[in-house]
């Protein structure tokens, strides 16, 4: 299994630009979500899906759109790049959403607004 | 999601246990006790996680206390490789991972 992949690893936009950061995972997950991590800090929480079709907004969603046409894929667009945007995303999955359940994280995308 | 306390860092030497607190005074019943760990560039990393009994893994214990409102994550022989940010986090069904400061440990050689 390849578990959660994201791609790019890096992106460098303007502002103003939109993008789509991608990200897939190959365990039939549920459960997908998007966090974002500014640097010094803890995660925060931006969207999340519980299946297909479903998504939901978390803690810092503006600025941020989200769809779930499949299982697998789980893609961030950003409509217009701010700089307060700049930081490093991380996209999780996990089987489902109990207290117990395991979050699998892929290797992240550090991208930068200018 | 309840809140955690942990220490802002730590310091180990390597092959020595390390046990790395947490505090969680106002945790509910229904709360699991997750603990994750970020290696520098890295996406987080489940180590363990608990709800009311003590756990042991491949990588790490995870102690308890009996009232719940601490625990301890424990690692029996540290390596530099261990060297992480470390995150308690507590979570509950439906509910997100909701992430604090961690505790940097940091190994010496």
């Amino acid at each position: 299994n390849a578990g959660v992949t994201q791609t790019p690893k890096f992106q460098v936009l303007k502002t103003g630009q939109s993008m789509t950061l991608q990200c897939a995972q190959d365990m039939n997950h549920e459960y997908m979500s998007w966090y974002r991590q500014d640097p010094g800090m803890g995660l925060r929480l931006i969207h999340y899906s519980v299946g297909a079709g479903i998504t939901d907004q978390g803690e810092v969603p503006n600025g941020y759109n989200v769809s779930r046409s499949t299982t697998e894929d789980f893609p961030l667009r950003l409509l217009s790049a701010a700089p307060s945007q700049t930081s490093v995303y991380f996209c999780a999955s996990s089987y489902g959403t109990s207290g117990g359940s395991v979050q699998f994280f892929g290797p992240g995308t550090r991208l930068t607004v200018l | 999601d309840a809140k955690t306390t942990q220490p802002n860092s730590m310091e180990s030497n390597e092959e020595e246990p390390v046990h790395l607190p947490c505090n969680h005074s106002t945790i509910s019943g229904t709360d699991y006790i997750h603990w994750y760990r970020q290696l520098p560039s890295q996406g987080p990393e489940y180590v363990i996680h608990g709800l009311t009994s003590n756990v042991n893994n491949r990588m790490a214990s995870l102690a308890i206390a009996e009232d719940r409102k601490s625990s301890t994550l424990i690692l029996h022989r540290a390596t530099l490789r261990d060297a992480a940010v470390y995150y308690c986090i507590l979570i509950e069904a439906g509910n997100m991972l909701t992430f604090g400061g961690g505790t940097r440990l940091m190994v010496k050689p």
